[in-house]
């Protein structure tokens, strides 16, 4: 089945540097990686999600790669801000294995200002 | 605009002695999923309804039960919890079961077990 590896699990910046995580996965059929971010005690709420047929989507300082043949996907924040603040887990879905979200075991992200 | 309402948010219960979860959605979606997600892990999936059917997660425990009686709500009951049991327990939606449509999540509902 399908394993989904998240790293870093903690990462620490300054405020308005940028923030990269990386996620990594097992299966070539996934085709669907969406990103979460949860703040302590809220749900998780979708931030972007990218899909196989784009290597590349931004959505404001948010910004998600995808590199099929390597099978890693990376979240890129720049210009992070202390309400950036939060976990945030990579997912990956393999339509073979039904609705599933496979989740990376998260990142817990810091920003100080 | 709560789209995927969880009651209760907080509820506390006895070893042993069953409780039940609920959800409601607005979006009329086709799929509703039941996660755990213990303290500093990721969400685990429990099982999910396609309409009204059924699918369980392989190494979900049987002591975890769900029903839908409509569109709208689905359940979790869980038939005597134990203190391993006790988690966020998260219901998400999506509007079909390609595997592609975004996932929605409730507010969840914290569960203790004393």
């Amino acid at each position: 089945g399908e394993n989904v590896e998240q790293h870093p699990s903690t990462l620490s910046v300054q405020e308005g540097d940028s923030a990269v995580i990386k996620c990594t996965y097992s299966d070539s059929a996934s085709n669907y990686f969406p990103w979460y971010k949860q703040e302590l005690g809220k749900r998780p709420q979708l931030i972007i999600d990218i899909r196989s047929n784009v290597g590349e989507k931004k959505d404001q300082r948010i910004a998600v790669t995808l590199n099929k043949t390597a099978k890693h996907f990376s979240l890129h924040i720049t210009e992070t801000q202390p309400e950036d603040s939060a976990v945030y887990f990579c997912a990956a879905s393999n339509p073979q294995a039904g609705t599933a979200l496979i989740f990376g075991k998260g990142t817990t992200l810091s920003v100080s200002s | 605009d709560a789209m995927v309402i969880q009651n209760p948010r907080y509820q506390v219960t006895q070893f042993g002695k069953p409780v039940t979860l609920s959800c409601s959605q607005t979006l009329n979606h086709n799929v509703m999923y039941w996660y755990q997600q213990k303290s500093s892990q990721a969400p685990k999936l429990l099982f999910h309804y396609y309409d009204k059917d059924f699918n369980n997660e392989a190494d979900t425990p049987d002591n975890f039960q769900s029903r839908r009686p409509n569109t709208s709500f689905c359940f979790l009951d869980i038939r005597s919890p134990g203190l391993g049991d006790a988690a966020m327990y998260l219901c998400a939606t999506s509007r079909d079961s390609r595997g592609l449509e975004t996932q929605y999540f409730g507010p969840g509902t914290r569960l203790l077990v004393l």
